[in-house]
């Protein structure tokens, strides 16, 4: 299919480890990306990953890609309050025109637990 | 450096009328892209718009529409409004790269119209 699949939902206590994970369709996607959207507002550009990548780390963030399996997980170590948030996965898919589209997940809803 | 900026905020209408959402990308920035994000349902891409023309075009019926202008600014029209139309409407704005670029364009959003048809 053509969808980029997300769990809906995500519930980690605070302070664990919060894992987002995603499955993309087009293996030739050069770029994978992840936006969160906080409550009442737009998305913002967290990370992003070339696909000649395994892994990204950038500080309580590490994105890693398994292209085999064209999965992308998302990774927040010490997950705070203030990560509570949707969480959108995307995938830079090429048109036949040569451009590019960002097809996007339906987004996981992280909720933290005190 | 101003971000991507959406008025109205907030749209209440009643079924068959009409809305008009607008959108003012970032300075500099050739790309609009609308998103309609229903509750609960992820972004569903609605329309591209670079240097003035449609470039895309999701899989919503006719009666969404728009159009870019020459500073870039973007307006989505809606015509013959339903209920499954109540969504918050999301405007991304980017730069159209080159092929030479290596870094990928990034799109940045504004903070949407919610739009609920009565």
């Amino acid at each position: 299919g053509e969808d980029v699949e997300q769990s809906l939902f995500l519930s980690v206590r605070e302070g664990d480890s919060s894992v987002i994970n995603c499955t993309y369709t087009d293996s030739s996607s050069t770029y994978l990306y992840w936006y969160k959207q906080e409550p009442g507002a737009g998305l913002q550009l967290l990370t992003y990953i070339f696909s000649n990548m395994d892994m990204k780390q950038d500080q309580r963030l590490t994105v890693l890609l398994n292209k085999k399996d064209k999965h992308l997980s998302l990774r927040i170590a010490d997950t705070q309050t203030g990560d509570s948030a949707i969480y959108f996965c995307a995938e830079r898919r090429r048109l036949m025109d040569s451009n590019y589209q960002l097809i996007w997940g339906a987004g996981t809803k992280l909720i933290i637990k005190p | 450096e101003a971000g991507v900026t959406q008025s109205p905020t907030h749209l209440i209408k009643t079924r068959g009328q009409q809305a008009t959402l607008r959108c003012s990308p970032i300075s500099g920035h050739t790309s609009v892209y609308w998103y309609q994000q229903a509750l609960g349902l992820g972004l569903q891409f609605l329309l591209w718009y670079d240097e003035g023309e449609e470039r895309n075009r999701g899989n919503f019926p006719p009666r969404f529409s728009g159009r870019q202008f020459p500073n870039y600014s973007s307006e989505l029209n809606v015509n013959a409004l339903e209920l499954e139309d109540s969504a918050l409407y999301l405007c991304a704005s980017g730069r159209r790269r080159t092929r030479l670029e290596l870094r990928p364009e990034t799109q940045y959003f504004g903070p949407g119209t919610r739009l609920l048809v009565l």
